[in-house]
């Protein structure tokens, strides 16, 4: 199974300040329809998980532009520009290219 | 709009069978896979496999197979997930999720104690 290895797994962040979360997989997650299936999910307290990111860099609608999604190889990234009180949570990162779909540890972000 | 709402908590005593339905409106049920992930308590999310709503068929996660059982009524476009011979480890949050995990449903506690 890919494993895919987040860091940190705790992120203290100061309002208005960015943040970086790092999601390394363990093997390349290009499928061979030329797409990449990493997944970015936030999980408020109390609340389901919430997509923002897929295939590596695209935002979900409603999802504030101060997220965003990168790669280099196998190291995925999920950036905030600038937190905001209501980035408080835990966010996963996942990937879909190969079964089984496999998610990361999650990073909680707490101010 | 899309929405997908799943039944209520459940208490089971180990050894026990537990079926979790996810009722979806608001799209073509038929049209996207429906996963299922759980997440147990203060731990993080965990895949347990998928259902074609079309044709039925289904991927468990190897962890699972054997004990799980992935189905689907498409008149009333619900999915439905039974997890059997329970253990007090199963006690978790059952999630389904559509497709590309766009929408998610709001989770079915299901505690397992004696």
């Amino acid at each position: 199974d890919v494993v895919m290895t987040q860091s940190p797994l705790s992120l203290p962040v100061t309002l208005g300040q960015p943040a970086s979360i790092s999601c390394r997989s363990s093997q390349s997650l290009v499928h061979s329809d030329g797409n990449t299936y990493v997944n970015w999910f936030q999980q408020r307290p109390g609340q389901s998980p919430r997509r923002l990111i897929y295939e590596v860099s695209n935002r979900d609608s409603g999802v504030p532009d101060r997220f965003s999604g990168s790669e280099s190889g196998t190291d995925f990234t999920l950036k905030i520009s600038r937190v905001e009180a209501e980035d408080v949570g835990v966010y996963y990162c996942m990937q879909g290219t190969h079964w089984p779909w496999t998610f990361g540890q999650g990073t909680k972000v707490e101010i | 709009q899309v929405q997908l709402v799943q039944s209520g908590a459940e208490v089971k005593k180990p050894g026990a069978s537990m079926k979790v339905s996810c009722k979806t409106s608001g799209y073509s049920f038929t049209g996207y896979f429906m996963h299922w992930v759980r997440q147990a308590p203060g731990q993080g999310l965990e895949w347990m496999g998928w259902i074609n709503p079309n044709s039925g068929g289904t991927s468990y996660a190897q962890k699972f197979q054997g004990r799980v059982t992935m189905t689907r009524d498409t008149s009333i476009s619900t999915a439905y997930m039974e997890l059997s011979r329970l253990r007090s480890d199963d006690t978790a949050i059952y999630y389904c999720a559509r497709g590309d995990f766009d929408y998610w449903g709001q989770g079915t506690l299901v505690t397992v104690s004696s």
